[in-house]
């Protein structure tokens, strides 16, 4: 089944301590992105991947980190997590085009206290 | 970068009535928008998309509409359900996509 999946669903960390959510997918899209979804404020890109080590920055990036070494996977790093970072994640892929649909995660519920 | 622009926020319908979702797009070069539906705890999900060479596309209840000229496009859903209740999104840009801000749809039954 093709699918894209997110690990953890739900995470609750302190202020500070490392953490990554992984992001992988089997349909062997080229470009990867991790959005952000606040209420009101809609889907928000962090970061995006159009291949294998390349990378660049959203419209939000401040705080988190990526790296796209394979592939399928696409990890999203925040290295000192900030209660301002509580948001529900998700991690999206898409063949390489401009004209084609968008494979969302099911999602990352992060809380930062 | 594309700037989206999505109206309005909410919409309260009663079960039956039309609804109509419009969204703005900055970038000419912009060809493929899509429409993505969020129910409450799930992820996105596309549910209609349009590309830049035609104006209208429809399938079953919901069509989409492209103005190029004025850079808008709308989603057009008929006889409302209640299952249609979700929040949509639209999306506009060229590689990466660029969402709206979300419109909740609250269908009364």
């Amino acid at each position: 089944e093709a699918q894209v999946t997110q690990n953890p669903r739900y995470l609750i960390t302190v202020t500070g301590k490392k953490l990554t959510v992984t992001c992988s997918q089997n349909m062997n899209h080229e470009y990867m992105s991790w959005y952000r979804q606040d209420p009101g404020l809609g889907l928000r890109q962090i970061y995006y991947s159009m291949n294998v080590e390349v990378t660049d920055k959203g419209d939000v990036p401040e705080g988190y980190k990526v790296s796209r070494k394979e592939k399928r996977n696409f990890p999203l790093i925040l290295e000192s997590p900030s209660p301002n970072q509580t948001s529900l994640y998700f991690c999206a892929s898409r063949q390489e085009g401009r004209r084609t649909e968008a494979f969302f995660g099911q999602g990352t519920r992060l809380t930062v206290v | 970068g594309e700037n989206v622009e999505q109206h309005p926020s909410t919409l309260s319908v009663q079960e039956g009535d039309s609804a109509v979702i419009k969204c703005t797009y900055s970038d000419s070069a912009s060809n493929y928008f899509p429409w993505y539906k969020q129910e409450l705890g799930k992820r996105p999900q596309l549910i209609i998309d349009i590309r830049s060479n035609v104006g209208e596309k429809k399938d079953q209840r919901i069509a989409v509409t492209l103005n190029k000229t004025a850079k808008h496009f709308s989603l057009h859903i008929t006889e409302t359900q209640p299952e249609d209740s979700a929040v949509y999104f639209c999306a506009g840009g060229s590689y990466i996509p660029t969402f709206g801000r979300g419109t909740s749809l609250i269908v009364h039954p």
